[in-house]
């Protein structure tokens, strides 16, 4: 089956450490994106890449970075520099014609003590 | 530039009541627009879509009409299960850009 995967489900870290999360899309999607929700929240855009080894910084880039050196994967880092890092993170992908619908993964909730 | 507004929630109804969840949006062109939802603890999912005026997206008894002239793009149901419940989200696509927006979403509970 087609989808996109985001590991692990739930991460736990230490204030002051990097983390990275992990996503997945086997839909052959050239376009991938990084969602931040927080409690009650809508979706607020933290990075997107269009196509491989290239991507832009959406509305709260700050403290974050990605990679895309696959179409497969885009890998989020939490940094430390990241003011208020725990919130549920989303992955997204989506088609480069027709009209675009984003596919979703299940997200990866980061808690930060 | 492009934005959404829906509805502030929740929204409370009983079980086979109507639902309506109202969305108007603001773009130049022409967007294309979607529903989402979003059950507790999972990644969002496809509900509907629409890509040009007067369309109407449908989905297991959920519909939306594409209205150019009010801008707007309105979620209804006419009998809503105790398994609707989740917070769904309103979004649009301009043209020629990668980015989604997206409303603040509306929580909807229904009731047995």
């Amino acid at each position: 089956d087609g989808g996109i995967t985001q590991s692990p489900k739930y991460l736990f870290r230490k204030e002051g450490q990097n983390v990275t999360l992990s996503c997945e899309q086997n839909l052959n999607h050239d376009a991938m994106y990084w969602y931040r929700q927080d409690p009650g929240q809508g979706l607020r855009l933290i990075y997107y890449s269009q196509i491989v080894n290239d991507f832009q910084k959406g509305d709260i880039a700050e403290g974050y970075s990605v990679s895309r050196e696959k179409k497969e994967s885009f890998p989020l880092t939490v940094t430390s520099a990241q003011k208020n890092p725990t919130a549920f993170y989303l992955c997204a992908s989506s088609s480069s014609s027709g009209s675009y619908e984003q596919y979703f993964g299940p997200g990866t909730r980061l808690t930060v003590t | 530039g492009n934005s959404v507004t829906q509805m502030e929630g929740p929204v409370t109804l009983s079980e086979e009541a109507f639902l309506t969840i109202n969305c108007t949006y603001t773009a130049t062109g022409y967007p294309s627009l979607f529903w989402y939802v979003q059950y507790p603890g999972e990644g969002l999912q496809l509900l509907l879509k629409a890509t040009k005026a007067d369309d109407k997206g449908s989905n297991k008894g959920f519909e939306a009409t594409y209205r150019k002239e009010t801008t707007s793009f309105h979620l209804e149901k006419g009998s809503v299960q105790v398994s609707d419940s989740a917070v769904y989200f309103c979004a649009l696509r301009g043209t020629g850009g990668f980015k989604t927006i997206f409303g603040a979403g509306t929580r909807l509970f229904v009731k047995a």
